[in-house]
């Protein structure tokens, strides 16, 4: 079945440092892959997605690339900062053999930026 | 344009009780699913709705239940509470036309205690 595997976290970091949170996937098809966020007592926000092989999803400093051979989407940040704590969520789409747009998420991980 | 919002916020039941949550999607979306975030579970995917019909069902015993109205307004109940249905539930709703990012509401948090 699909799934989605993700980092341990929590992740813990100074402000100013580089962020890589490691994403990976499991489908049948070519997924749609997405990275939400969520701040404490809050829904899941869109961060950023992307759709096919090789796309960039962007957003507020945040990156990551659809890579189909490594099967990953890693979320990176060159520059974290205080506000960016919060818990992050890989997660995908697979339309494969019928129309669904059920997302399966990875268990989260937990950014935990430092002043 | 409002975001999706969900009623009540937050929640307090006994076991055995039932209960509906509310949820109402973005203006001109028709699509509405609804996920469980759990400490232990992570978040599993319950059921969406598209123009009032269940297109997609997740694995939750038949305790849980949904509709969708005619404006895309969206319920889901709850019967027979247990502890473990202690969780956050969030409503997603996006247009319905293709691939579409899903838009999460705030959630409402549920205690059975």
């Amino acid at each position: 079945g699909n799934s989605v595997t993700q980092m341990e976290g929590p992740v813990t970091l100074s402000e100013e440092a580089f962020l890589t949170i490691n994403c990976t996937y499991t489908a049948t098809g070519y997924p749609s892959l997405f990275w939400y966020v969520q701040y404490p007592g809050e829904g899941l926000q869109l961060l950023l997605k992307a759709t096919k092989a090789d796309d960039k999803g962007s957003n507020k400093g945040f990156e990551a690339t659809y890579r189909k051979e490594t099967t990953s989407f890693h979320l990176e940040k060159g520059s974290v900062q205080v506000s960016d704590s919060a818990v992050y969520f890989c997660a995908l789409i697979s339309n494969y053999g019928g129309a669904t747009n059920k997302l399966i998420f990875g268990t989260g991980t937990l950014l935990a930026v430092q002043p | 344009k409002a975001g999706v919002t969900q009623t009540p916020r937050y929640l307090i039941k006994t076991r055995g009780q039932q209960v509906t949550l509310s949820c109402s999607p973005i203006s001109g979306h028709r699509s509405v699913s609804w996920y469980q975030q759990t400490p232990g579970q992570g978040l599993q995917f319950l059921f969406e709705y598209f123009s009032e019909t269940q297109r997609n069902k997740g694995n939750f015993p038949g305790r849980f239940s949904g509709r969708q109205f005619s404006n895309s307004r969206s319920e889901m109940n709850v019967s027979t509470l247990e502890l473990g249905d202690s969780a956050l539930y969030l409503c997603a709703s996006r247009s319905g036309t293709g691939y579409n990012e899903q838009f999460f509401g705030p959630g409402t948090r549920l205690t059975v205690l």
